[in-house]
């Protein structure tokens, strides 16, 4: 099993561009979530799903859109990066959204928007 | 917003040392993860607790769930090079949805030979 998977590992983009982070998980499982991390900020959740077609938003969505038309991937899309978005990202998946299951979270991207 | 406060935000410590690294909040946790980060990957679960008052041990690292399931700590006994990464602790509260994770912003730990 090769776990949830994030491609690029790196990525550079102008202010203004578009650009789509993928994920995918290879593990079944119905819950994918997407986090940011910024120094001295832990991890904050931008957008999570339940399970093929719910998305729902998190604690900073503004900026950033989700689809999931299939139980493996969970891509995220950024219309038009700012240099705020500069961070690294993070998706996760567990196999419920329960209080006690162990999300499995991807090798990370880590963005840059000048 | 819930906020979830680790402390100390760094530490720095000689291998064999002893350390306990805490994680706080004003609201009560329906359970609480703690995961260890290294540089370059992603979060990996240690422990989840659940319950108040709840001790867990994890060969050299012991975790306590608080009375009032609002806080909770990390203890390592004689602390390993190994043991280095970012230490975060991420809660499920008691009001608020089940599939939402708050985390703390991390202790950065480094054991030096």
């Amino acid at each position: 099993n090769a776990g949830v998977t994030q491609t690029p590992k790196f990525q550079v983009l102008k202010t203004g561009q578009s650009m789509t982070l993928q994920c995918a998980q290879d593990m079944n499982h119905e819950y994918m979530s997407w986090y940011r991390q910024d120094p001295g900020m832990g991890l904050r959740l931008i957008h999570y799903s339940v399970g093929a077609g719910i998305t729902d938003q998190g604690e900073v969505p503004n900026g950033y859109n989700v689809s999931r038309s299939t139980t493996e991937d969970f891509p995220l899309r950024l219309l038009s990066a700012a240099p705020s978005q500069t961070s690294v990202y993070f998706c996760a998946s567990s196999s419920t959204g329960g209080w006690y299951n162990e999300q499995f979270f991807g090798p990370g991207t880590r963005l840059t928007v000048l | 917003t819930q906020l979830l406060e680790q402390s100390p935000q760094f530490l720095s410590i000689q291998e064999g040392e002893n350390l306990t690294v805490y994680c706080n909040s004003s609201s009560v946790f329906s359970s609480l993860q703690w995961y260890r980060q290294e540089p370059g990957e992603g979060p990996v679960l240690l422990v989840t607790v659940v319950t108040g008052g709840e001790v867990k041990k994890l060969k050299r690292l012991t975790f306590q769930f608080g009375d009032a399931r609002k806080d909770s700590s990390l203890h390592i006994t004689a602390a390993q090079p190994g043991d280095t990464g970012l230490y975060l602790c991420a809660g499920n509260y008691a009001s608020g949805s089940a599939r939402q994770l708050t985390f703390g912003s991390g202790t950065q730990l480094t054991v030096l030979p």
